[in-house]
């Protein structure tokens, strides 16, 4: 019954190679984010896709390439991974405008540590 | 774009009170959050201003003043429980989250 889950939970991998995290949502939300949080816990917005349609995207490297398969999916591939990319990956969701809710929260999944060697 | 400011640390002792300010400027405002991380955790959600004033929520009431720019998160009859990481963070449309470096707030016996 989890609300928002991200796989792996843990990332290990050389630089130079090329990895992808998953994420999924069973909320029916239909707006989901990735967000990464470096070793300062600075938690920043890298993208933000509505009805899998790419809304945000904060000047992120070409080198991360998110992908939405459908609302409920939003996964993140890296190209060429660096030192640089270690850090804790986070999904989140939220449903902007929902008629119940007046505000649009947005629900984290557990996070992906991705370190690189 | 967004620039938020919160202090980095807070030590408190159990059962007191702790106010953490966040200040702001935004270049569009549709709400303020705050959010509770543990460490090595997600960040879960503890309250949204949209409006000037006071939002209580059982131990934890949060502030805001929109024309100073302004919030505070107050935790009350603190808890062990309650050492985290506070992060503010401000809407400024309906896709985005902006958030504040976090404060780290510790608990002591």
């Amino acid at each position: 019954d989890t609300a928002v889950s991200q796989t792996p939970k843990y990332l290990v991998t050389q630089m130079g190679n090329d990895k992808s995290i998953k994420c999924e949502q069973n909320l029916g939300h239909d707006t989901m984010y990735w967000y990464k949080q470096d070793s300062k816990k600075f938690l920043k917005i890298m993208f933000s896709y509505n009805n899998k349609e790419l809304i945000i995207n904060e000047t992120v490297p070409n080198r991360f390439s998110p992908k939405s398969p459908d609302k409920a999916h939003l996964n993140l591939h890296i190209n060429s991974l660096e030192l640089g990319d270690s850090a804790v990956y986070f999904c989140a969701s939220s449903h902007p405008g929902l008629a119940v809710a007046s505000y649009n929260e947005q629900f984290f999944g557990p996070g992906t540590r991705l370190t690189v060697l | 774009g967004q620039n938020i400011d919160q202090p980095t640390e807070m030590t408190a002792t159990e059962g007191a009170i702790v106010q953490i300010n966040c200040t702001y400027q935004t270049s569009g405002f549709n709400g303020l959050f705050w959010y509770q991380q543990h460490a090595g955790e997600a960040p879960t959600f503890l309250s949204y201003n949209v409006l000037d004033g006071l939002e209580e929520k059982g131990r934890f009431s949060s502030f805001l003043s929109r024309s100073k720019g302004y919030s505070y998160l107050l935790l009350k009859e603190l808890q062990m429980k309650d050492s985290a990481s506070y992060l503010c963070a401000v809407s400024p449309n309906d896709y985005k989250l902006s958030f504040g470096a976090g404060t780290t707030v510790t608990v002591r016996a």
